[in-house]
């Protein structure tokens, strides 16, 4: 099946931690992207990558971090500079110039 | 500055009565616009892509039209099944880069 994986589903973390979200696809798709979702919110981008070796900062970047090691896999770091980390992230793909396919998302809390 | 506002921001409708979402973009050169649902919880579920003034796609219910400035997303005879969150997206250039901006949404919720 050709899709984009996200995990884990539900992740928690504890105050001063440093987390990663982890995105996968296979979809050979060269884009792709990392957003944030509050409550009753749209989709806010935190960074994006169009090919391997390269990405870079969407709107919130700040305490994020990301690396595009591989076309399949872009994971995202939440580390303990981003001050306020609860919320929904959805990782997506798509080819050049067409709609995007996006994970299931993963459900990030701050114990 | 590249921005998507949608409007309204929430709608109750009546199963039945047929309404419209707006989204509206502010981009320098628009290369697709893009229809998304998402229920809660959920990653967003792809319903169309727009690429120039004029276009209109179909899908049961649903139909949307997009012009040099905006784009409606019309809703004809709404079902409960119907309520979820539509967001808009549209693809802007930066710097030679492509990036996925997309709107706040609008919460549609449909009562029997």
């Amino acid at each position: 099946d050709g899709g984009i994986t996200q995990s884990p589903k539900y992740l928690f973390r504890k105050e001063g931690q440093n987390v990663t979200l982890s995105c996968e696809q296979n979809l050979n798709h060269d884009a792709m992207y990392w957003y944030r979702q509050d409550p009753g919110q749209g989709l806010r981008l935190i960074y994006y990558s169009q090919i391997v070796n390269d990405f870079q900062k969407g709107d919130i970047a700040e305490g994020y971090s990301v690396s595009r090691e591989k076309k399949e896999s872009f994971p995202l770091t939440v580390t303990s500079a981003q001050k306020n980390p609860t919320a929904f992230y959805l990782c997506a793909s798509r080819p050049e110039g067409q709609r995007a396919f996006f994970g299931q998302g993963t459900r990030l809390t701050v114990v | 500055e590249d921005q998507v506002t949608q409007s309204p921001e929430a709608l109750r409708l009546q199963e039945g009565e047929s309404s419209s979402l707006n989204c509206s973009y502010t981009v320098s050169g628009l290369r697709g616009l893009f229809w998304y649902r998402q229920d809660p919880g959920k990653g967003p579920e792809f319903l169309f892509t727009l690429y120039s003034a004029g276009e209109e796609k179909e899908k049961e219910r649903l139909k949307a039209t997009l012009t040099k400035k905006e784009s409606f997303l019309h809703i004809t005879a709404p079902k409960p099944e119907d309520s979820a969150t539509y967001l808009c997206a549209v693809q802007a250039t930066s710097g030679g880069y492509n990036k996925l901006i997309f709107g706040a949404g609008t919460r549609l919720a449909v009562h029997p």
